[in-house]
């Protein structure tokens, strides 16, 4: 079966910097992605890893290590609101297309004064 | 670009009746279409996959008759919840992509069976 484990709660301050790691077992893999999440939000696109290393987009960094089945996504500079979930999800080579993403259950990050 | 839009954002209904769900891919054709669950402080669960023009792949445990999808268009699909009963309460999203990995994900629906 597919699972993604990553920590369901984290709480940091503003200003810190916070890592959010996240381990997969699925039977398929092409890239693991990181999204956020606001309350009654849709989920929106942060950052992609289809190859082993770190992928830095501003403030966040994605790393992945694929001989490990594992990633984290790194946010600097923490700012209130960056207080949301933040899911991984592994692009599923199975499936119709190719293109499914299977979600972990998601970290609620708290960022605290 | 790259937006999607869902239609509506919140719907109440009774008990036994059927509630249509839009998701428009607003600036882009959309190769295909995702359609998710969401329970409250859970993760996405994917309900179905839709291509244009041809029937929806349902992951297992989904009733297809239940949700009836329908991916008329390259920038329209619709999710039919059919027969509504409370335990159909959810957040249900859709996402689209195009040509490329990234999925765009349109604003959620919120549906209350009462």
């Amino acid at each position: 079966g597919q699972s993604l484990e990553q920590p369901s709660e984290v709480t940091a301050v503003e200003g810190a910097i916070v890592q959010i790691n996240c381990t997969y077992q699925t039977s398929g893999f092409y890239g693991l992605s990181w999204y956020q999440q606001h309350d009654g939000g849709a989920p929106t696109f942060l950052s992609y890893n289809a190859l082993d290393g770190l992928e830095e987009t501003g403030r966040f960094s994605s790393f992945l290590s694929r001989s490990d089945s594992y990633g984290y996504l790194l946010l600097q500079e923490l700012q209130m609101k960056d207080s949301a979930s933040y899911f991984c999800a592994v692009r599923d080579p199975s499936g119709a297309g190719s293109y499914q993403l299977t979600f972990g259950k998601g970290t609620k990050l708290s960022v605290i004064p | 670009g790259a937006v999607v839009s869902q239609h509506p954002s919140r719907v109440i209904c009774k008990s036994g009746t059927s509630v249509k769900i839009e998701c428009r891919s607003l600036d882009f054709q959309a190769t295909t279409m995702f359609w998710y669950r969401q329970f409250p402080k859970k993760s996405l669960m994917l309900m179905a996959t839709s291509n244009e023009g041809s029937k929806a792949t349902y992951e297992q445990g989904v009733e297809k008759d239940k949700f009836l999808i329908n991916h008329a268009s390259l920038t329209l699909s619709t999710l039919t919840v059919t027969s509504a009963h409370p335990e159909d309460s959810s957040f249900y999203i859709c996402s689209a992509r195009t040509t490329g990995y990234e999925q765009y994900f349109g604003p959620g629906t919120r549906l209350t069976v009462t």
